[in-house]
């Protein structure tokens, strides 16, 4: 039972366009989501986050909106540079529960010069 | 400042076979993860460690996964004996504290193949 499912395995962007990634959750209860990003022989590292208080998190290139009706989220990164190219994980957790990170499957971004 | 360092980088074994894996967390963390990843999918928590105490260890399997932060810093991970089905990348994680909302630093894995 996948709880955080990223629907699209990969995705390409052209440099300078925007980049959108996607996620979905089914777990009402989780109140914190959070973006890695991941490059290959890497371990993943923090991109965003977003309490579920909030709609929106806006750290320099990178956005993260969240729509709790939907249990849905999504990373904007404007503008898309080559540097982006990387495995982008979307993760959530229940604070309150002190429950793990669970993890989606990835998105592939590629951004094309 | 050093980040999360772990070892060997890559093993390859035979089904059957023990292996174990070492991680040496960011100095002053207190709380040590080891997450399985399975190709094609996302990081999965085996056990969190809180300083040397097991915090979560729901997801390990006990029959034949093991780990220990005896003196609260470094850790090891070992699986005896090992099955196919554990070919992955086993990644080591440190965080100042524990709660989703404290930022976790990834060391770059191990990549175990059991053939």
């Amino acid at each position: 039972d996948q709880q955080v499912k990223q629907n699209s395995p990969s995705l390409s962007v052209q440099e300078g366009r925007i980049s959108i990634l996607n996620c979905d959750y089914t777990n009402s209860m989780f109140d914190y989501f959070l973006w890695y990003k991941k490059y290959p022989a890497e371990g993943p590292t923090f991109l965003i986050s977003i309490s579920s208080i909030k709609d929106k998190n806006e750290d320099g290139r990178f956005t993260v909106f969240l729509n709790k009706s939907a249990k849905h989220l999504s990373l904007h990164i404007v503008p898309s540079q080559p540097g982006d190219s990387a495995v982008y994980f979307c993760a959530a957790v229940y604070l309150s529960g002190n429950t793990p990170l669970v993890f989606g499957k990835g998105t592939r971004l590629s951004v094309i010069a | 400042e050093a980040g999360v360092a772990q070892s060997p980088r890559y093993k390859i074994i035979e089904k059957r076979q023990s292996v174990a894996f070492w991680c040496n967390p960011i100095s002053g963390h207190a709380t040590l993860y080891w997450y399985q990843q399975i190709l094609g999918q996302g990081p999965k928590l085996l056990i969190q460690f809180q300083n040397n105490g097991v915090v979560d260890d729901s997801q390990l399997p006990k029959d034949r996964f093991s780990a220990e932060r005896l003196k609260g810093v470094d850790s090891t991970l070992k699986i005896q004996p090992a099955k196919l089905e554990d070919s992955a990348v086993y990644l080591c994680a440190s965080s100042l504290d524990r709660g989703g909302n404290n930022e976790q630093f990834f060391g770059p894995g191990t990549r175990l193949t059991v053939l």
